[in-house]
């Protein structure tokens, strides 16, 4: 069974810092998953990594296959990035093993 | 892009009621749902795994018997929490997989279950 662990736990930020969660897992995966949680309970899909880097808008996603490492980055953060950023791997056609969540504020 | 929505948003039940919460995928064939749950400030668990026309797998410790899950066409999943108590009081979320490829999931919005 895959472990997930992420940090930090909670995070509090300015307004317009640069954001950095990470996540490392145990297993060998075929993807990763970086989910956003709003306080109201829904879940968006942020990424979908299996190698590499991908960016959308602020948010940038790197994954280190080798060293079962992610990281999820936010640049120029703003209140509305206040989330928990849930980090969930998977492998082949199986469901998602998921971290506890980082809890993200970001003050004005 | 693919959505998924998920029915109710959230419901309030008498102990010893059953509640029903739909997981429909709105513009692709969904081969496969999961099911997941989450209990306050604690991180998201996989209850079970449904593909069209057969038998969930449920994980270890998800009782099949109370929490009925049917996955009867491409485009709809519902989990039935039988006899629900208290404890089963938590936020309950679909996700779905197409055809497209095994990575790609679309979340529902989730349901938030209470039962008093």
């Amino acid at each position: 069974k895959n472990e997930v662990e992420q940090s930090p736990q909670n995070l509090t930020a300015q307004e317009g810092e640069f954001i950095t969660i990470n996540c490392s897992y145990s297993v060998g995966i075929s993807a990763l998953h970086w989910l956003q949680q709003h306080p109201g309970g829904g879940i968006v899909s942020l990424f979908m990594l299996s190698s590499g880097k991908k960016k959308h808008g602020r948010l940038i996603a790197t994954i280190n296959i080798q060293e079962k490492h992610s990281s999820l980055h936010i640049t120029a953060s703003h209140p509305r990035d206040s989330a928990v950023y849930i980090c969930a791997v998977g492998v082949g056609a199986d469901g998602l093993t998921f971290g506890k969540g980082t809890h993200l504020i970001i003050q004005p | 892009g693919a959505v998924v929505s998920q029915h109710p948003s959230w419901v309030i039940c008498k102990s010893g009621t059953s509640v029903k919460i739909e997981c429909r995928s709105l513009d692709f064939q969904a081969t496969t749902m999961f099911w997941y749950r989450q209990f306050p400030k604690q991180s998201l668990m996989l209850m079970a795994t449904s593909n069209e026309g057969s038998k969930a797998t449920y994980e270890q410790g998800v009782e099949k018997d109370k929490f009925l899950i049917n996955h009867a066409s491409l485009t709809l999943s519902t989990l039935t929490v039988t006899s629900a108590h208290p404890e089963d009081s938590s936020f309950y979320i679909c996700s779905a997989r197409g055809s497209s490829g095994a990575n790609v999931l679309t979340f529902g919005a989730g349901s938030r279950l209470t039962v008093l």
